[in-house]
């Protein structure tokens, strides 16, 4: 079966400090990718979304960047923390019947 | 440019009774996919229904079901015998054939009042 994972589920980071979280999907080849952030009570805002490995396309500019080393793996870095990268993450994929699947979420606190 | 609204931020039901969520979106595609997705306290984002705009019979899952009036382009989403575990924010979402991306709604926070 197709699944969707990411990880950490919750971290607490400070400013400044840099940040990775990881998405695998499993059950399928070469799915699209997409990281979206939901501030708190607010809608879903996509930050990146891939077609394929080394291919990543941006939607706002910000203080994040992603990553696809492999092609079921999607990772969200920043350098850098800011307090405004405080939210939640959201790995998603769509298949082949067009329909998007979410991952657990992970809940970045910059202090 | 492709959009979702969603024009009630909050909506409130007791528990038993139905519920219509208003969705409107706009796109000059005529082949697309319409979806209602739910977001418990828990944040976990779960497909509740998904119609597709060439099929003119309204999906049904279990207590929801949709109104898809493709000419008016509106997607309200009707949640019969309206349980607790219904509270939840409720996303409208379209993407067009072969299309990349998903197009969000702002949400619809919905209260199901014991």
């Amino acid at each position: 079966s197709q699944t969707i994972h990411q990880w950490p589920a919750t971290l607490v980071q400070p400013v400044g400090s840099p940040l990775s979280l990881e998405c695998t999907v499993e059950g399928t080849s070469n799915p699209n990718l997409y990281w979206y952030r939901q501030a708190a009570g607010r809608g879903l805002q996509l930050l990146f979304y891939s077609v394929g490995i080394g291919q990543i396309s941006s939607e706002v500019p910000q203080n994040l960047s992603a990553s696809r080393p492999q092609d079921r793996q999607f990772i969200l870095s920043s350098k850098k923390l800011l307090l405004s990268d405080s939210g939640f993450y959201l790995c998603a994929w769509i298949t082949s019947g067009n329909t998007i699947y979410f991952g657990e979420g992970s809940w970045l606190t910059v202090v | 440019a492709q959009t979702v609204t969603q024009s009630q931020p909050e909506m409130s039901v007791q528990e038993a009774e139905t519920v219509t969520l208003s969705c409107t979106y706009d796109t000059s595609e005529s082949n697309y996919y319409l979806f209602w997705y739910k977001q418990p306290p828990s944040r976990q984002m779960i497909l509740v229904i998904r119609q597709e705009a060439y099929k003119q019979q309204n999906a049904t899952e279990n207590r929801f079901s949709v109104n898809f009036q493709k000419a008016a382009k509106s997607f309200s989403l009707k949640i019969s015998d309206s349980q607790l575990g219904d509270t939840a924010m409720y996303f409208c979402a379209f993407i067009v054939n072969y299309g990349q991306n998903f197009v969000f709604g702002p949400g619809t926070r919905l209260s199901v009042l014991p």
